[in-house]
């Protein structure tokens, strides 16, 4: 049973438009949200986060939104790049317990030129 | 400026044969994590160490062991390879164990088991 789930594996978008990615969660523990991304054959990188304390984050063109009662979060990519085309993986923490992120199963997401 | 590095990139196992996987960083990390990836599932916990001589299960720790003999060296054993255990393997480090930024991934390690 996935406690966290992205339920659109693919994604595709005109550059210079808006791309915006769902997760949803299951965990009513979770209190920590990260936004990670992954090109092919690299490791996955840190691309912006948000306390369960917040409802919105921003960080230049990536905003990530909470709506913790409905456990659902999004992030919003504006304008939208070539470079941005890759997998998008939502993750999850409990602050206490530590690092161990539980991760959806990604969205890919295509810029088109 | 390493950071994180995997050994081997890839490898074919038999079923059975048993292998080990090695994760060094560089960064003086205390916390190193090992994740496999499948398709649709996300990257999912196997195991992970809070520090030099520790080692706590993940999600996922069937079949598998790990020690951390060296702080910088985190090591992932398949003792009797299964098809199951075909996966893509990141390891990962972090500096503390409350920000989510902080944990760096290596490269990824391919490994099929037939």
């Amino acid at each position: 049973d996935q406690q966290v789930k992205q339920n659109s594996p693919s994604l595709s978008v005109q550059e210079g438009r808006i791309s915006i990615l769902n997760c949803d969660y299951t965990n009513s523990m979770f209190d920590y949200f990260l936004w990670y991304k992954k090109y092919p054959a690299e490791g996955p990188t840190f691309l912006i986060s948000i306390s369960s304390i917040k409802d919105k984050n921003e960080d230049g063109r990536f905003t990530v939104f909470l709506n913790k009662s409905a456990k659902h979060l999004s992030l919003h990519i504006v304008p939208s790049q070539p470079g941005d085309s890759a997998v998008y993986f939502c993750a999850a923490s409990v602050r206490a317990a530590g690092n161990k992120l539980t991760f959806g199963g990604g969205t890919r997401v295509l810029v088109k030129p | 400026n390493a950071g994180v590095t995997q050994t081997p990139k890839f490898r074919v196992l038999k079923t059975g044969q048993s292998m080990t996987l090695l994760c060094a960083q560089d960064m003086n990390h205390e916390y190193m994590y090992w994740y496999r990836q499948d398709p649709g599932m996300g990257l999912r916990l196997i195991h992970y160490s809070v520090g030099e001589g520790t080692t706590a299960k993940g999600e996922v720790p069937d079949g598998y062991n790990v020690s951390r003999l060296k702080k910088q060296n985190f090591l992932l054993g398949l003792e009797s390879a299964a098809p199951s255990q075909t996966s893509v393997y990141f390891c990962a480090s972090s500096l503390d164990n409350v920000s989510g930024n902080t944990i760096y991934f290596g490269e990824g390690s391919w490994l099929t088991v037939v």
